[in-house]
């Protein structure tokens, strides 16, 4: 597995306003991923970020939304533009260390960033 | 896309006894279903995966069970303890991971 920290661990941001996530993990990893949970609700993939180039988003989201970077293997952010109280949430950070070849791969969690706009 | 169900999203069980998540999937692709706890505030953790090549693992008192013909797979936790209470999130995997909508469990002491 991989040791995964996020920064900050929560927020209270007023609308209008962005703010960036940090997510760092202890080793290289080839994946990794952000997510969006909402309260009381499952995970929802809202982009692979790629080290090098722009990230893939899912279907619902933006690039001038979400912006993501990815400068190295062991670092991305998130940041959450022009915000909204429905964009409350919490935003996690995942990582595949080792998508090797074959079936499927493990994937792990960060902490995850508390965010509540007002 | 894939499109993962999951059941039932809440239940209780008496402490000792055994619970069952199930889940289904749409994309005969996916080849790879892990499954993740998730404690109030926490955030998820693996416990066990299957993949497609395997229809049953077991791991201490959890295992998992994955019928590909019928598109289905199974969480099975017995001798179930208070420290099992949390959300638990099925997924399946082709290209991307899509998660289950989650079972919150209880176990009453």
């Amino acid at each position: 597995s991989a040791v995964i920290s996020q920064k900050p661990s929560r927020d209270i941001c007023q609308r209008g306003t962005s703010l960036t996530i940090q997510c760092q993990v202890d080793s290289q990893v080839t994946m990794m991923f952000w997510y969006r949970q909402q309260p009381g609700q499952s995970l929802t993939l809202i982009a692979t970020a790629n080290q090098g180039s722009e990230a893939t988003y899912e279907s619902g989201f933006v690039i001038d939304k979400f912006p993501i970077s990815r400068p190295n293997l062991t670092f991305s952010t998130l940041t959450v533009s022009n915000l909204s109280p429905e964009d409350s949430s919490i935003y996690l950070c995942s990582v595949a260390p080792d998508p090797g070849q074959g079936v499927g791969y493990e994937q792990y969690f960060g902490p995850g960033t508390r965010l509540t706009v007002t | 896309g894939e499109n993962v169900e999951q059941h039932p999203s809440t239940l209780s069980v008496q402490e000792g006894d055994s619970a069952v998540i199930k889940c289904t999937y749409s994309d005969s692709a996916s080849n790879y279903f892990p499954w993740y706890k998730q404690e109030l505030g926490k955030r998820p953790q693996l416990i066990i995966d299957i993949r497609s090549n395997v229809g049953e693992k077991k791991d201490q008192r959890i295992a998992v069970t994955l019928n590909k013909t019928a598109k289905h797979f199974s969480l099975h936790i017995t001798e179930t303890q208070p420290e099992d209470s949390a959300v638990y999130f099925c997924a399946a995997l082709f290209q991307k991971v899509t998660f289950g909508t989650g079972t919150k469990l209880q176990v009453i002491p």
